[in-house]
């Protein structure tokens, strides 16, 4: 039973536009979430993240919400651009129960920004 | 992806044949890590090891051996490679507990 969703395995998106990527985990017990890039041939690269003591964090076009309510995060990139197409991940984790041996990944999103 | 070092790059083994993926870091961190990457399945952790001497089973461990030589280094050994263990494997560092992940490049291996 998968406890990371990311329910959308492609996303496309016009340059300039807002992109909009979605997660939702079961477990009410996590308190920490991620959003990690990866590139073809790279290795994913960390990008955002976001305590459960908040519902928003934003850097630079990246924002990252939170609702703990409906276990469901976003990553909204504003504007979009050609550099944003790359697969992205979510991953969840507690930080009283472990480190990052307990990050739990989505299966991913691959983002796709049109010219 | 600098700080983590993972050789090699691509391997093809034939079914039975074993190899050791290493993994090296630069960053003087304790935590290390083996993931693997499927299409359609994410990233899910096969080993770990929460300092030098001790290592731990994570999601899929079976049909692996990791070792953690040193601080820097740890290494993930099949004894006899399957086709179901065609991947792309990351070493992962971890700077603290639920602190962002550097992942090393990866090692494409096929098993035929």
């Amino acid at each position: 039973d998968q406890q990371v969703k990311q329910n959308s395995p492609s996303l496309s998106v016009q340059e300039g536009r807002i992109s909009i990527l979605n997660c939702d985990y079961t477990n009410s017990m996590f308190d920490y979430f991620l959003w990690y890039k990866k590139y073809p041939a790279e290795g994913p690269t960390f990008l955002i993240s976001i305590s459960s003591i908040k519902d928003k964090n934003e850097d630079g076009r990246f924002t990252v919400f939170l609702n703990k309510s409906a276990k469901h995060l976003s990553l909204h990139i504003v504007p979009s651009q050609p550099g944003d197409s790359a697969v992205y991940f979510c991953a969840v984790g507690r930080y009283s129960g472990g480190g990052a041996d307990g990050l739990t990944f989505g299966k991913g999103t691959h983002l796709i920004i049109q010219p | 992806n600098a700080g983590v070092t993972q050789t090699p790059k691509f391997q093809v083994l034939k079914t039975g044949q074993s190899m050791t993926l290493q993994c090296a870091q630069d960053m003087n961190h304790n935590s290390m890590y083996w993931y693997r990457q499927d299409p359609g399945m994410g990233l899910r952790l096969i080993y770990y090891s929460a300092s030098e001497g001790t290592t731990d089973k994570g999601e899929v461990p079976n049909g692996y051996n990791v070792s953690r030589l040193n601080k820097r280094e740890f290494s993930l050994r099949l004894e006899s490679a399957a086709p179901s263990q065609t991947s792309v494997y990351f070493c992962v560092i971890s700077t603290g507990r639920n602190s962002p992940l550097h992942f090393g490049n990866g090692t494409r291996l096929t098993v035929t």
